[in-house]
């Protein structure tokens, strides 16, 4: 049962252009929450989302950041329009239900240079 | 607002002695705390999982507590050794996630 990948593992972006990060999540979890560490910093919860559903997207800045987990494939989270304080690490995890009751687990990450 | 703090920020100690790392947080309403390791430059590895009805979890060598009415958890690690130097999170557990700022240890041979 493979944990939860994530690709790229790494990927630099020029400022002004989009990073697409991708998530498959544990085999039978059907939750997956994104999380950003910037440089010396703790994890800041983005967005929740079941299939199909966004549950909470209270962390997701208001511009130029989106996320899904479609019915089939990835999650995506979507940045557009990168400017150097995106520079972070950006980690997935996820779940087979909800986190009350659930370990939930993360996936290696993907680290983001803009320059 | 819930507010996740770890104490202390960075620890340095040399092998074979055991250790206590601290978690408080603000608010009660949690439904379980979930400690993590991290190495550099990698993901978060799951150490712990206390369930709010616990009051401790123990695996191996790491046993970790839950005071729910004084927000507070501890994370104890008998022993310690320099395969155990990692960067330590607690995490409160609502709906989501909420981390602390973790303790950067570090264990000399």
């Amino acid at each position: 049962n493979a944990g939860v990948m994530q690709n790229p593992r790494h990927l630099v972006r020029r400022r002004g252009q989009e990073a697409r990060l991708r998530c498959s999540p544990m085999k039978g979890h059907s939750h997956v929450y994104w999380y950003r560490q910037l440089p010396e910093e703790g994890l800041k919860f983005m967005v929740y989302l079941q299939k199909e559903n966004i549950i909470d997207e209270s962390g997701m800045p208001k511009e130029r950041f989106s996320a899904e987990f479609p019915k089939e494939g990835p999650s995506i989270l979507r940045i557009q329009q990168v400017v150097r304080g995106d520079s972070a690490a950006y980690f997935c995890a996820s779940s087979p239900g909800g986190s009350s009751g659930n370990t939930i687990y993360f996936g290696e990450g993907s680290w983001l240079t803009v320059v | 607002k819930q507010e996740v703090t770890q104490i202390p920020a960075a620890l340095s100690v040399p092998e074979g002695e055991n250790l206590v790392l601290n978690c408080s947080f603000t608010d009660s309403a949690i439904y379980n705390l979930q400690w993590f390791r991290q190495d550099p430059g990698k993901g978060l590895t799951s150490l712990l999982l206390i369930q709010s009805s616990q009051r401790e979890q123990t695996s191996g060598r790491l046993n970790a507590s839950l005071d729910k009415s004084s927000g507070r958890s501890t994370l104890y690690i008998a022993a310690s050794q320099p395969g155990d130097s990692a960067t330590y999170l607690c995490a409160v557990i609502t709906d989501k996630l909420i981390f602390g700022t973790g303790t950067r240890l570090q264990v000399f041979p």
